[in-house]
């Protein structure tokens, strides 16, 4: 089974923390993605990645960054944490069709 | 921009078909999804349909596409209080893998 592994399931930081979100894929996919998930608002898509090192915008990269230095291990970035970031954060990976996702990360920011 | 609407709630009793809508704006799109989220977990792929399709079925369900209309629908038979989630569906564009997902139709199924 493909598996994409979110380090955190629940996290909780300060306004102002720089924020690290990790996601590793272990089936050699070169696509990965980012996304929030708030409700009534779906799914919306913050960076993606088709490759090591190559990083692309997605709907809403304010405030985010990533990072890909190796092909299994995709990172968001918050570079200064604020209050209007609390949210589910899903990570995905695919290489042909359908994604899988991690498990998300819920972090809250106080 | 793309855009791909969902009604936000439904509610079925036990035993009774399920019928999630979906409209999206994209006609180039190649793939469509339907997605199923569990609380507290990530999505999970149900089924996909391909562009020149009307119809799939997998077991319990049943994919529905009107390409004219842009309406994708997604039917599930004898539902059960397992089936009770968070249901997305999704259009890919084409030539990408970027994937636009819709708002997500909670679906509670009573016993």
């Amino acid at each position: 089974d493909v598996k994409v592994t979110q380090s955190s399931r629940y996290l909780v930081k300060r306004t102002g923390e720089k924020v690290f979100l990790e996601c590793v894929q272990d089936m050699d996919h070169e696509n990965m993605f980012w996304y929030r998930q708030d409700p009534g608002l779906g799914l919306r898509l913050i960076y993606f990645s088709y490759d090591v090192k190559m990083k692309e915008k997605g709907d809403i990269p304010e405030g985010y960054s990533v990072s890909r230095e190796k092909k299994e291990r995709f990172s968001l970035i918050l570079e200064s944490a604020s209050t209007n970031q609390t949210s589910m954060y899903l990570c995905a990976s695919t290489d042909t069709y359908g994604y899988t996702f991690g498990s998300g990360t819920r972090l809250t920011v106080v | 921009g793309e855009d791909v609407e969902q009604s936000l709630f439904l509610s079925v009793r036990e035993g009774d078909s399920s019928v999630i809508n979906c409209t999206y704006t994209d006609s180039s799109s190649t793939y469509l999804y339907w997605y199923k989220q569990e609380p507290g977990a990530g999505l999970q792929l149900l089924t996909y349909i391909f562009s020149n399709m009307d119809m799939k079925q997998d077991q319990r369900l049943t994919v529905l596409l009107n390409k004219k209309d842009k309406h994708l629908s997604l039917r599930i038979a004898d539902t059960q209080t397992g089936d009770s989630a968070i249901y997305f569906c999704a259009e890919n564009l084409r030539g990408t893998y970027k994937y636009i997902f819709g708002t997500g139709t909670r679906l509670k199924v009573l016993a």
